[in-house]
């Protein structure tokens, strides 16, 4: 079983509709919980923090539940320029382990 | 601001021979990663330097593999012979005093004939 799971999608959306990423860890000792975005064949990059309080930036939410070690991503009002693949990411201290990815497809 | 710089960008050789990978991480960062990606097994994290020190290279696949931090802005990522199965894009990342955020270079991608 992978550390850090995710399902690898696609979700094809129309432009403006909501979506929802999930991922579970399974090491409870992971300390720090994160969003990556990976746009095709280019480096990840850091979408946003997940906090235990839940925290939103712009149209992304990203909610963490400790008890059931799940992490979640919703992104609202999506445009084309959100298609991409999205990884989630569990951390002990420096060390961060990254789920396979969600691949995301905004369509016209 | 300069990111975290690769080289080279594509490589392509045959099986058996060496390759080195170099990265040079963002001026100050003093934690330095190396990840392997994929399309089967996604992004793999094979060794972890921390102020140029080896602190974990347990993903490390096995013997064939090697890295080096000789100092704080330069490593190299060695295979030696290399094969097939090590085709995949391999990423340098850095990151100062524990922020989360780990910045990553382009990535080499691997190819091995």
């Amino acid at each position: 079983r992978k550390e850090v799971e995710q399902d690898p999608g696609p979700f094809n959306v129309p432009e403006g509709a909501t979506v929802a990423f999930n991922c579970t860890y399974s090491n409870s000792a992971s300390q720090s919980f994160f969003w990556y975005r990976q746009d095709c064949r280019k480096e990840p990059k850091l979408l946003m923090s997940v906090y235990s309080s839940g925290n939103e930036d712009g149209r992304f939410t990203a909610q963490l539940n400790r008890a059931s070690q799940y992490i979640s991503l919703l992104i609202r009002d999506s445009k084309l320029s959100d298609s991409a693949t999205y990884l989630c990411v569990s951390g002990a201290g420096n060390m961060l382990t990254f789920g396979g990815g969600t691949r995301l497809m905004v369509k016209p | 601001d300069a990111g975290v710089i690769q080289s080279p960008r594509h490589e392509v050789t045959e099986m058996g021979q060496e390759v080195t990978l170099r990265c040079k991480p963002i001026s100050g960062h003093n934690s330095l990663f190396w990840y392997r990606q994929t399309m089967m097994r996604g992004l793999e994290l094979l060794i972890y330097f921390n102020n140029n020190v080896p602190i974990d290279d347990s993903g490390m696949p096995e013997d064939r593999f090697s890295a080096k931090m000789p100092n704080a802005s330069f490593s190299t990522l060695k295979i030696q012979p290399s094969e097939p199965r090590d085709s995949a894009v391999y990423f340098c990342a850095s990151t100062g005093h524990y922020t989360g955020e780990l910045f990553f270079g382009e990535g080499s991608r691997l190819t091995v004939l």
